[in-house]
C-alpha cells in the first residue's frame, strides 16, 4: 500500500516569515495530493490540494508544488500568520477511497 | 449547504462494550468514509461507502463495521472494545468518488 512520511513533525516561524512542510509518497499510482489544516480540538479542513497532472498550485499566500519523478510534494506558506498556526496533514491516494495521510506538521507562527 | 455532522460528539465505554457513531453526509455527497485518528497522529482509513456498498477498507479488525444508509447518512460501530480504540473518530464525505473529502467534527471515543 501507500507510505506518506512528512517533514518536519514540528516547525516553529516567525510572523511574517514562510513555512515549508514536505511529504514523500511510495505509490507512483498515486494522483491526488490534498493538505489538510488542524487546529486544536476542530476537524481537518482541505486549504489546498493537486492531482498529478499538474506541477503547482497557488492559492493566495499558500502554494503546493508536486514532483511526480521524485514522488514528493510540498505545502509553502508565505507571509505567515498567527491564525495559521495548526496541524498540518498531507494525504495522497490513487484510488479515490482509501486517503493515506502523512504525520502531521504542528506549525507555530511567533507573533 | 449543509456541512457534515457526527454524533455524539464524545462517548465514555468501557472493554468489551459495543459502539454506534453515527455520520450525516454532507448536501448531495453519496460518498461516506471513516477514519481513526489517535492523539498525535494523521487520520487512519477505516473504511469508504459508496452508495450504501463498502468500496474499500484499511487494515482494521472485523468488529468494525459500517453501513450506509439510502440518504447517504452513516454508521460506524465497533465491537468487543479495546483500550487502543481510544480515538478520534472522522467521517468525511465526497460528491462522489474520487473527489475532495470533507470532514465532519469527529467523535471522541474514550474506552476504560
Amino acid at each position: 500500500g501507500e507510505n506518506v512520511e512528512q517533514h518536519p513533525s514540528t516547525l516553529s516561524v516567525q510572523e511574517g516569515d514562510s513555512a515549508v512542510i514536505k511529504c514523500t509518497y511510495s505509490d507512483s499510482a498515486s494522483n491526488y495530493f490534498p493538505w489538510y489544516k488542524q487546529e486544536l480540538g476542530k476537524r481537518p479542513q482541505l486549504i489546498i490540494d493537486i492531482r498529478s497532472n499538474v506541477g503547482e498550485k497557488k492559492d493566495q499566500r499558500i502554494a503546493v508544488t508536486l514532483n511526480k519523478t521524485a514522488k514528493h510534494f510540498s505545502l509553502h506558506i508565505t507571509e505567515t500568520q498567527p491564525e495559521d498556526s495548526a496541524v498540518y496533514f498531507c494525504a495522497a491516494t490513487n484510488t479515490g477511497n482509501q486517503f493515506y495521510f502523512g504525520t502531521g506538521t504542528s506549525l507555530t507562527v511567533i507573533p | 449547504e449543509t456541512g457534515v455532522t457526527q454524533s455524539p460528539t464524545h462517548l465514555i465505554k468501557t472493554r468489551g462494550q459495543q459502539v454506534t457513531l453515527r455520520c450525516s453526509s454532507q448536501s448531495g455527497h453519496n460518498t461516506v468514509s471513516w477514519y481513526q485518528q489517535a492523539l498525535g497522529q494523521g487520520p487512519q482509513f477505516i473504511f469508504q461507502y459508496y452508495r450504501e456498498e463498502e468500496n474499500g477498507r484499511g487494515n482494521f479488525p472485523p468488529r468494525f463495521s459500517g453501513l450506509q444508509f439510502p440518504n447517504y447518512s452513516s454508521e460506524l460501530n465497533v465491537n468487543a472494545l479495546e483500550l487502543d480504540d481510544s480515538a478520534l473518530y472522522l467521517c468525511a464525505s465526497s460528491l462522489r468518488l474520487q473527489e475532495t473529502q470533507y470532514f465532519g467534527p469527529g467523535t471522541r471515543l474514550l474506552v476504560l
